[in-house]
């Protein structure tokens, strides 16, 4: 199964823009990756799913335009534009490993965002 | 609207048992692959169990296989994780999560707390 590696941290000054990445680990380039926000004291919430041609199915609920995808190799991007107050928190990936007889999901540690 | 509330977590004692509960409402949950997925400080975020969209399917995560058990009610509309031989590593909030029709963890409830100590 895949291992996702994230950036423990990342800061963007208020409406200015941020670009997180979810690195696949080698051999696993075809591999889809979902983002959640976690903001603090709450529950994670799907952001969107996202492979190497980019996103894949619809945004969760709620989550506006500024947020947007791109898959690269073995990178999944998340950027986020115009950043506001509220997207502050950890933002996770998730990746399903689904061989039939083996099935895990997977998670990164998580990338902390600031808005300064 | 979609919602998930979970219950059943306490503290307990190591070889313990526990069931939680998840009660879910604004959908048929017998008509969604549903998941278990506990949170620790120590450990993140780690998926637990899943059950198949048409119940045939369980999974579990290689640290509970053999102690947990995913199952549902389609009556009552819930999904539940019983779950034995309990262990201090298996302390963690627990989320009841339902998928987005797609693999992806679309909706999640707030979560149960569950404590294992001596």
């Amino acid at each position: 199964q895949p291992v996702l590696t994230q950036s423990p941290s990342a800061s963007a000054s208020l409406g200015a823009s941020v670009t997180l990445t979810c690195t696949l680990s080698s051999g696993y380039s075809d591999y889809k990756v979902d983002w959640y926000l976690q903001r603090p004291g709450k529950s994670p919430r799907f952001v969107m799913r996202v492979g190497s041609g980019g996103i894949v199915g619809s945004k969760g609920d709620g989550i506006p335009d500024r947020f947007s995808v791109l898959g690269s190799g073995l990178n999944r991007y998340l950027t986020i534009k115009n950043i506001q107050e509220e997207d502050e928190g950890d933002y996770l990936c998730g990746a399903d490993h689904d061989s039939g007889s083996i099935y895990a999901y997977v998670f990164g540690t998580g990338t902390k965002v600031t808005v300064l | 609207e979609v919602q998930l509330v979970e219950s059943g977590g306490v503290v307990t004692q190591p070889g313990g048992s526990l069931r939680l509960s998840c009660a879910a409402s604004g959908f048929t949950l017998e008509h969604y692959t549903m998941y278990w997925v506990r949170q620790s400080p120590g450990k993140g975020l780690e998926w637990v169990s899943l059950i198949s969209w048409d119940g045939i399917s369980t999974k579990y995560a290689d640290s509970v296989k053999g102690r947990f058990t995913i199952s549902r009610d389609k009556t009552e509309n819930s999904l539940y994780l019983q779950m034995n031989s309990l262990r201090t590593e298996d302390s963690a909030l627990y989320y009841c999560v339902k998928d987005a029709n797609s693999g992806s963890l679309g909706s999640w409830g707030q979560g149960t707390l569950v404590t294992v100590s001596s």
